[in-house]
């Protein structure tokens, strides 16, 4: 069945660092892929999205590129803010009619001063 | 536009007891989802109405939970009898599927304890 794999956390990096979060997936077809990030306290809310091989996605200064031939779609971000502290996940939905969505386990990120 | 709606928010309830959750789906949104996450996990789909037809609840414990969508619009989701498993933010989300987007919205959650 479909399944994403993202790195474990927690990521703990100074203000203004280089993030990479790494994505990878297994499905069948070609499937949409997803990033999603939760605040502290607040519901899931939708980062960015590809739909095809080699589309990139983007949004507040992150974005991930969608590789059909590495099966991945890795999270980067130039320069990491405090207020980007939070916990991301990785998602595919599945292109058999139910756009059911598969995540990621979340990869916590913490932003330092 | 508003958001999805749960409620409530937090719920607190002993082993064996039932329970209850409700969700309001984005005005419009023909297609609704009920996911559980459980700490340190991603969300599991366990219910996908579209409509108020059940798509997918392949992944439902059918023999303790269950879920109704009655006209299509809000949607409800009950365990009975709890296990203390079933610790986890049970999270609704909806999507405009109908009109061709993909993308799913969704609410706060819902985060039960079961003692």
């Amino acid at each position: 069945g479909d399944s994403v794999t993202q790195m474990e956390g927690p990521v703990t990096l100074s203000e203004e660092a280089f993030l990479t979060i790494n994505c990878t997936y297994t499905a069948t077809g070609y499937p949409s892929l997803f990033w999603y990030v939760q605040y502290p306290g607040e519901g899931l809310q939708l980062l960015l999205k590809a739909t095809k091989a080699d589309d990139k996605g983007s949004n507040k200064g992150f974005e991930a590129t969608y590789r059909k031939e590495t099966t991945s779609f890795h999270l980067e971000k130039g320069s990491v803010q405090v207020s980007d502290s939070a916990v991301y996940f990785c998602a595919l939905s599945d292109t058999g009619g139910g756009n059911k969505l598969t995540f990621g386990t979340g990869t916590q990120l913490k932003v330092e001063l | 536009e508003a958001g999805v709606a749960q409620s409530p928010r937090y719920k607190i309830i002993e082993k064996r007891q039932s329970v209850a959750f409700w969700c309001n789906p984005i005005s419009g949104h023909a297609t609704l989802y009920w996911y559980q996450q459980i700490l340190g996990q991603g969300p599991k789909l366990l219910i996908q109405f579209q409509n108020n037809g059940v798509v997918d609840d392949s992944q439902l414990p059918k023999d303790r939970f269950s879920a109704e969508r009655l006209k299509g619009v809000d949607s409800t989701l009950k365990i009975q009898p709890a296990k203390l498993e079933d610790s986890a933010v049970y999270l609704c989300a909806s999507t405009g599927l109908a009109e061709g987007t993909d993308t799913q919205y969704f609410g706060p959650g819902t985060r039960l304890t079961v003692l």
